[in-house]
């Protein structure tokens, strides 16, 4: 099956600073990443996607871009606020249903 | 829209007691349905999915089973908990192939 690592596991910046999360895969046949942020005790929350034929998606302060010869995707989060802290999950899928997550990032804006 | 319900929200079972923790999905039809582990401080394990009724695929080895009696319905077990069966478990579901999951409120499950 699909192998999904994630880096770095715990992430600490000053507010208004940015954030860079970084995955990558195995599966070169996994053709959809979502990333999903999840509060304490909360659910995950689909914060942004992207799928194997576009190479960058941008959405306001969060944007996403895709290798897919190297079989890596990256989360960027510029001017951080405290509210963006949680804890961020990358995530791929195929055709095959299986949807595989990383090993998520303890992300802290420090104030 | 669709919503996904969970329950219950929070459990605390002993050690060798059964466990059955319900998902329903409402507002789509024939959706894939995911039960994810998390461990505390860890990522999500896929546990087991199924793309429609009676069909179950595990991913790991483990104390727990999974079913799918109806449509829009997966219910996740276990005859006897292990300490180890402790987490936070979430039910998920894609309405198509390669499109956002959605979860559900999740269950913290503490075996004592």
């Amino acid at each position: 099956g699909e192998n999904v690592e994630q880096h770095p596991s715990t992430l600490s910046v000053q507010e208004g600073d940015s954030a860079v999360i970084k995955c990558t895969y195995s599966d070169s046949a996994s053709n959809y990443f979502p990333w999903y942020k999840q509060e304490l005790g909360k659910r995950p929350q689909l914060i942004i996607d992207i799928r194997s034929n576009v190479g960058e998606k941008k959405d306001q302060r969060i944007a996403v871009t895709l290798n897919k010869t190297a079989k890596h995707f990256s989360l960027h989060i510029t001017e951080t606020q405290p509210e963006d802290s949680a804890v961020y999950f990358c995530a791929a899928s195929s055709f095959a249903y299986q949807f595989y997550f990383g090993t998520g990032t303890s992300l802290t804006v420090i104030p | 829209s669709q919503t996904i319900h969970q329950w219950p929200a929070t459990l605390v079972q002993p050690v060798g007691s059964p466990l059955s923790l319900e998902c329903t999905v409402e507002g789509t039809s024939n959706p894939n349905l995911y039960w994810y582990r998390q461990a505390a401080g860890r990522g999500l394990q896929l546990l087991f999915y199924s793309v429609g009724i009676g069909q179950i695929s595990s991913e790991v080895p483990q104390n727990l089973s999974a079913s799918r009696p109806q449509d829009r319905q997966f219910i996740l077990s276990s005859k006897k908990l292990l300490l180890s069966d402790s987490g936070f478990y979430l039910c998920a579901n894609t309405p198509g192939v390669s499109t956002e999951a959605f979860f559900g409120q999740g269950t913290r499950l503490t075996v004592v």
